[in-house]
């Protein structure tokens, strides 16, 4: 069974970093592609990074030299960076594995984890 | 540039039948998209990936009535008989190489 468990979300300071971890199972991270998606309160979806199989890395541009998406495949967890927090970075973060063979039709989701900016 | 539009709201009573549109911008007709739901208070749950000429695959445990179909630039959701748990968001959402993954604004449907 896959499962997407989201961990490392709390409160942090403007300017502060925080790293979030997706700990997965049922599959191997680095077998599919992998994203982190984000959700402002009461806002929509919004795409954060990617990465490929192969390795590529791709960023939203309200995100690009802040964050940064990586994988260790021994842990079988994916991660984010985040550094240089702003208030506007304030949501829930969900990691999601796309389906086999496609970018980002993603078929599983974890449960999100909240980052909360503020002093 | 790729954008998904949804209309913000939609509603049906129930029992009844709702269909929700997402619509590709120009010139990107061609996109398979997945639709996914969002009840209140919960993370989002994957329905099925749409291509362009309407088949779709289903993710795991989704009931026979939730259904796709596609028409040129349109790509729909529909969910027949309808439940009070149905009631939630539902997001399209595509991807490409140089798109990476775009997101539609969501449609709120209220199950009257």
């Amino acid at each position: 069974e896959v499962q997407l468990v989201e961990s490392g979300g709390g409160l942090i300071q403007p300017g502060g970093s925080l790293r979030l971890s997706c700990a997965a199972s049922g599959f191997t991270v680095s077998s599919n592609y992998m994203s982190w998606v984000r959700q402002a309160p009461g806002k929509g979806l919004e795409w954060v990074s990617l990465i490929y199989s192969g390795g590529s890395t791709y960023y939203a541009g309200s995100v690009k030299g802040r964050f940064t998406i990586s994988r260790d495949t021994s842990r079988n967890t994916l991660y984010l960076q985040m550094s240089s927090l702003r208030a506007e970075d304030t949501a829930v973060y969900y990691c999601a594995r796309a389906k086999t063979g496609t970018i980002g039709s993603f078929d599983y989701w974890g449960q999100g984890t909240l980052v909360t900016v503020s002093s | 540039q790729l954008v998904l539009t949804q209309s913000p709201s939609a509603s049906a009573s129930l029992g009844a039948s709702v269909k929700l549109t997402c619509t590709l911008s120009s010139g990107h007709s061609n996109y398979a998209i997945a639709w996914h739901q969002q009840q209140p208070e919960k993370g989002p749950r994957y329905l099925m990936k749409l291509d362009s000429d309407g088949s779709h695959s289903k993710g795991d445990g989704i009931p026979d009535r939730f259904s796709g179909s596609s028409s040129g630039a349109e790509r729909y959701l529909t969910i027949s008989s309808l439940q009070s748990e149905d009631e939630a968001d539902y997001y399209c959402q595509t991807w490409g190489t140089g798109i990476h993954v775009v997101f539609g604004g969501g449609t709120k449907l209220t199950v009257l």
